[in-house]
């Protein structure tokens, strides 16, 4: 059970939104801090998508959108395309085991 | 472009200590520090630990009785070690740099390649 909640699954069409939330609480993300989200394609190492809830990378395209409110974050996909099929992770601090923490990640399918 | 390279045997007994390197190539070793992070089915995505270039750690509350993290800066290189492995400890182990902003916590990247280690008798 991690301690940020993500939906194990989603899908999409090309060309569709698709919003992946993560769930916190009050000891790590409804405390203020960060949210930071990372793809992970098939077979690959974890990478930076979103960092400081809101910020881009250079080279991620605008098609990805960090937003945070409250205990809860989320990343928008736009414009979804067959390379987006990946995991996608949120991390945040929790202050409670005084140490970064995952969510458990969400299986993105572009049918 | 940073890249950061990891090496460390793959397979280990019960009990055994895991002990695995990782070389960063063509950034600023000293603006950094630098992370291990681990991933396997039942936990998902686990934070080791990290360490500045100059040594100061933060471990994993979970793991530091078994943790230590060091730092080669004049080989551009930090380590893990992790005493008493047992099944559960089986998982990719990644190192990454770890980039601080004005609020907790440091966001990950890039990442090394990954290192799977499987813990068996």
């Amino acid at each position: 059970q991690s301690v940020l909640a993500q939906p194990p699954s989603m899908s999409g069409a090309p060309g569709q939104r698709v919003t992946i939330s993560c769930t916190g609480s009050s000891s790590n993300i409804g405390s203020g801090y960060d949210v930071h989200w990372y793809q992970q394609l098939p077979g690959t190492a974890p990478k930076l998508l979103i960092y400081g809830n809101v910020n881009r990378p250079s080279g991620v395209p605008d098609r990805f959108a960090g937003s945070k409110s409250g205990t809860s974050a989320s990343l928008a996909i736009t414009g979804l395309q067959a390379d987006d099929e990946a995991d996608y992770y949120c991390q945040s601090y929790d202050n409670s085991l005084r140490g970064s923490v995952f969510g458990g990640g969400t299986k993105l399918t572009v049918l | 472009q940073v890249q950061l390279q990891q090496w460390g045997a793959g397979l280990l007994k019960p009990l055994e200590t895991l002990s695995l390197t990782c070389g960063v190539y063509g950034g600023l070793f000293s603006d950094y520090y630098w992370t291990w992070i681990r991933q396997s089915p039942e936990k998902g995505l686990e934070w080791i630990g990290d360490i500045t270039h100059g040594g100061s750690t933060s471990y994993n509350p979970s793991l530091r009785s078994r943790l230590m993290i060091s730092v080669h800066t004049s080989r551009t290189q930090f380590s893990l070690r992790l005493s008493a492995m047992t099944a559960a400890d089986t998982a990719v182990y990644y190192c990454a740099r770890a980039t601080g902003g004005v609020v907790l916590p440091a966001s990950f990247g890039p990442w090394g390649q990954g290192t799977l280690v499987t813990v068996s008798s």
